[in-house]
């Protein structure tokens, strides 16, 4: 029974360069949940995602970043054009439904550093 | 913004004793409350959670406290064991949302 998986787990980028961080959540969910962690921080909800649908986006930078859950495969967070303020450890959730008492289980992180 | 506030960031007890990590919080449409744990390397973990209607919920060595008037929960861990070591943190939750509000954490160290 895998729990949610992410890859890679590390990734190094140089400044201006593309990031692509993937999340395969829990088998029977199908709901994806991305959050970023910025150094001495707590999570910071970024963005909520269904099966080929973006339903909050709302903690999502305007520029730079997507996410997207395709009918098949992994949810992906893309960043663009990476600066050094990106870094940080990025956090998959998912969950077999939303809602008040559903729990969200969170996948091991990527850690995103930019150089 | 900070809606959760865990103002200490580091706590060192006795294994055996009890351990007791605090939590305010500013937002009163906060209704459901969960704490999860992080260890290094790895995501949160759920641990426990309770409900605006609620004032204690237990389950086995963990018990969480919430005090809505003033806007006060509280986990405790007892006795505290070693592997209890790790980063707790508060994650309150709207009615009906999906967003989970992270405090900045406490480590835990849990002496043997």
């Amino acid at each position: 029974n895998a729990g949610v998986m992410q890859n890679p787990r590390h990734l190094v980028r140089r400044r201006g360069q593309e990031a692509r961080l993937r999340c395969s959540p829990m088998k029977g969910h199908s709901h994806v949940y991305w959050y970023r962690q910025l150094p001495e921080e707590g999570l910071k909800f970024m963005v909520y995602l269904q099966k080929e649908n973006i339903i909050d986006e709302s903690g999502m930078p305007k520029e730079r970043f997507s996410a997207e859950f395709p009918k098949e495969g992994p949810s992906i967070l893309r960043i663009q054009q990476v600066v050094r303020g990106d870094s940080a450890a990025y956090f998959c959730a998912s969950s077999p439904q939303p809602g008040a008492e559903e729990t969200q289980y969170f996948g091991p992180g990527t850690r995103l550093l930019v150089l | 913004d900070q809606q959760v506030k865990q103002n200490s960031p580091s706590l060192s007890v006795q294994e055996g004793r009890i351990s007791i990590l605090n939590c305010d919080y500013t937002n009163s449409m906060f209704d459901y409350f969960l704490w999860y744990k992080k260890y290094p390397a790895e995501g949160p973990t759920f641990l426990i959670s309770i409900s605006s209607i609620k004032d204690k919920n237990e389950d086995g060595r963990f018990t969480v406290f919430l005090n809505k008037s003033a806007k006060h929960l509280s986990l405790h861990i007892v006795p505290s064991q070693p592997g209890d070591s790790a980063v707790y943190f508060c994650v309150p939750r709207g009615a009906g949302s999906y967003q989970l509000t992270f405090g900045k954490g406490t480590k835990l160290s849990v002496i043997p």
